[in-house]
């Protein structure tokens, strides 16, 4: 039962436009939205987050937004930059549990 | 500077062996976690340990086992009984078990079996 879901293994967009990363949820429980970022052979880092109180968080060039009767998030990049392609993971938390990751969506920002 | 360290980077085991990958964190972390990842599947938590000497099976524990006899180290031995052990390994911890904190990961070990 995959309770995070991204629908979309690949992005491509054009540097300088806008990123849209979509995470899709089934745990109503869920409390708490993670966006983390992965290079190869590297481990993920964190990039924002977000408690189901807010609908949405800003840090610098990335939003988070949250959709919580949809129970769905996105995170938009803008501007997109070539040092933004990697994998993007969303991960949710259920009350202070353990993180549930989705399949990541690779993002290739093109110069 | 604190952080977590897993080693070796690429590891490579014939069929039939067991193997054990290393990871350590100075980052006085309670909770510390096991995933692999395959590609298309995203990360799959193997194992997680809350506490000292105690641990708990993730989504796919089958044909691993850790121990937790320290806080700073959590290794994970991937047996002969796994039937597909060609993946990339990310241990992670965090302060507390929850997420509010997130999690910090390691940057990986690749396990090949030839």
């Amino acid at each position: 039962d995959q309770q995070v879901k991204q629908n979309s293994p690949s992005l491509s967009v054009q540097e300088g436009r806008i990123s849209i990363l979509n995470c899709d949820y089934t745990n109503s429980m869920f409390d708490y939205f993670l966006w983390y970022k992965k290079y190869p052979a590297e481990g993920p880092t964190f990039l924002i987050s977000i408690s189901s109180i807010k609908d949405k968080n800003e840090d610098g060039r990335f939003t988070v937004f949250l959709n919580k009767s949809a129970k769905h998030l996105s995170l938009h990049i803008v501007p997109s930059q070539p040092g933004d392609s990697a994998v993007y993971f969303c991960a949710a938390s259920d009350r202070g549990s353990r993180l549930t990751f989705g399949e990541g969506t690779q993002l290739t920002v093109n110069p | 500077d604190g952080g977590i360290t897993q080693s070796p980077k690429y590891l490579f085991r014939k069929e039939g062996q067991n193997v054990t990958l290393s990871c350590e964190q100075n980052l006085n972390h309670d909770a510390m976690y096991w995933y692999r990842q395959d590609p298309g599947q995203g990360l799959r938590l193997i194992y997680y340990s809350q506490i000292v000497n105690d641990f708990q099976k993730g989504d796919i524990a089958e044909g691993y086992s850790v121990s937790r006899e320290k806080k700073e180290s959590f290794p994970l031995t991937v047996t002969s009984a796994q039937k597909n052990p060609t993946a990339f390994y990310l241990c992670a911890s965090s302060i507390l078990p929850g997420a509010s904190d997130g999690y910090t990961f390691g940057s990986g070990t690749r396990l090949t079996v030839v």
